[in-house]
């Protein structure tokens, strides 16, 4: 079926490893989101991009790096991943109205 | 603080029973959409809303968007335990560019 697909759906890492998150969808959306969910605080903004080869900082950037391969990808990627980041990741797209979500990934940090 | 928030926090219903769901912005609300998440899964969008007073329903749900543009409620009418999860509210708070802020969820379980 089309629409978002994160790899991979869950994950442990220890303190201070690296591992990037994977985003593809197959909408032909141009604009694309990485937000982290955590409980009480809703869905916050990590980074986006409006179009390929764009990409902006959201509202909780800091750890966190984002690349935009082309325009079906967004990968997300934690270079020194912190207990402070263990959460729910989702990643979404947009074109004019409504958001497409992933599935999510579940990131735990020891 | 917040920009966006939702009431209740958490809801426990009766099956059958009806109940309403809020989401309250200090500002102008440009869109706001209403978005269903199932425990553990992705969010499902349900419906948008664009204009002072529009309602919108799907099935058993309906969204109302009040005239300022600053409240919308989410109705269920007899409730089910297909209802249950988490609805979140968004809302395009007419930022330069083009994100959606989130409230923070109101958490339904409906009891059989």
């Amino acid at each position: 079926n089309a629409g978002v697909t994160q790899t991979p759906k869950f994950q442990v890492l220890k303190t201070g490893q690296s591992m990037t998150l994977q985003c593809a969808q197959d909408m032909n959306h141009n604009s694309m989101y990485w937000y982290r969910q955590d409980p009480g605080m809703g869905l916050r903004l990590i980074y986006y991009s409006a179009s390929e080869g764009t990409t902006d900082k959201g509202e909780v950037p800091n750890g966190y790096n984002v690349s935009r391969l082309n325009k079906r990808e967004f990968s997300l990627r934690l270079e020194s991943a912190a207990p402070s980041q263990t959460s729910v990741y989702f990643c979404a797209s947009s074109e004019i109205y409504g958001y497409t979500f992933g599935s999510g990934t579940r990131l735990t940090v020891v | 603080s917040q920009e966006l928030e939702q009431s209740p926090q958490s809801l426990i219903v009766q099956e059958g029973k009806n109940l309403t769901i809020n989401c309250t912005s200090s500002k102008t609300l440009y869109g706001l959409y209403w978005y269903k998440q199932k425990y553990g899964e992705g969010l499902i969008f349900l419906m948008m809303l664009q204009k002072g007073g529009e309602e919108k329903s799907h099935e058993k749900i309906t969204a109302k968007l009040d005239e300022k543009k600053q409240q919308s409620s989410l109705h269920i009418t007899a409730s089910q335990p297909s209802h249950a999860g988490i609805y979140l509210c968004g809302a395009d708070m007419g930022t330069s560019y083009d994100k959606v802020i989130f409230g923070p969820g109101t958490s339904l379980s409906v009891i059989p």
